[in-house]
């Protein structure tokens, strides 16, 4: 069975710095790979996905991930992080056929003024 | 366009009661899912329906857990009865579109559930 790993429980960035966030997976093939979203009282929103081609992949918001095969990560970054951006992020992964996710435990990320 | 809705917000329970949550999905979309958000972890799948029928209730436990949707529309999740380990957030995702190919979850804000 698949499984994703984000090694970081909370993250600290100030504001304008720039983000990286991790997630390692674990599957035997390609999985298709997506980043969520999770603001305070909100659902989860998806920033972006990946399932083939160009492994750098764009998303909402600023966002942009990159699918390394050698090192099964999709780490998400962002050159300049605003307040808004403080929340929960999760990572996501899904065997190919299926787009069912399965969640990392998330990430939190706390942006200083 | 409306999102996916879900009602209450918040729950408080006691241990050994019962207790329903209601999702009603963005119009038009004929797949519906249930997933669990304990706190700390990422949301796990209970339930996913394809109109009225399921397709995946593999992470439902079953003896205390039930869902339907009836009439393909909005959808029922029931516990009975809740356990201290069900405290949790409850999430309903619908998407829409083709079978068999991808299409977006949304998702609702949840409703918090604490069992006292």
């Amino acid at each position: 069975a698949q499984s994703v790993t984000q090694p970081d429980i909370h993250i600290t960035v100030s504001e304008g710095a720039s983000l990286e966030l991790r997630c390692n997976y674990s599957y035997g093939a390609t999985p298709y790979l997506f980043w969520y979203v999770q603001s305070p009282g909100q659902g989860l929103q998806l920033l972006l996905k990946y399932f083939s081609g160009d492994t750098l992949v764009q998303g909402i918001k600023g966002f942009e991930a990159e699918f390394k095969r050698s090192q099964s990560s999709f780490n998400l970054r962002k050159p300049s992080v605003h307040w808004s951006d403080a929340a929960e992020y999760f990572c996501a992964v899904a065997p190919g056929g299926s787009y069912i996710p399965t969640f990392g435990r998330g990430t939190s990320l706390i942006v200083h003024p | 366009e409306a999102g996916v809705a879900q009602s209450p917000r918040y729950k408080i329970i006691e241990k050994r009661q019962s207790v329903a949550f209601w999702c009603n999905p963005i119009s038009g979309h004929a797949t519906l899912y249930w997933y669990q958000q304990i706190l700390g972890q990422g949301p796990k799948l209970l339930i996913q329906f394809q109109n009225n029928g399921v397709v995946d209730d593999s992470q439902l436990p079953k003896d205390r857990f039930s869902a339907e949707r009836l009439k393909g529309v909005d959808s029922t999740l029931k516990i009975q009865p809740a356990k201290l380990e069900d405290s949790a957030v409850y999430l309903c995702a619908s998407s829409g579109g083709l079978a068999g190919g991808y299409n977006e979850q949304f998702f609702g804000p949840g409703t918090r559930l604490t069992v006292l």
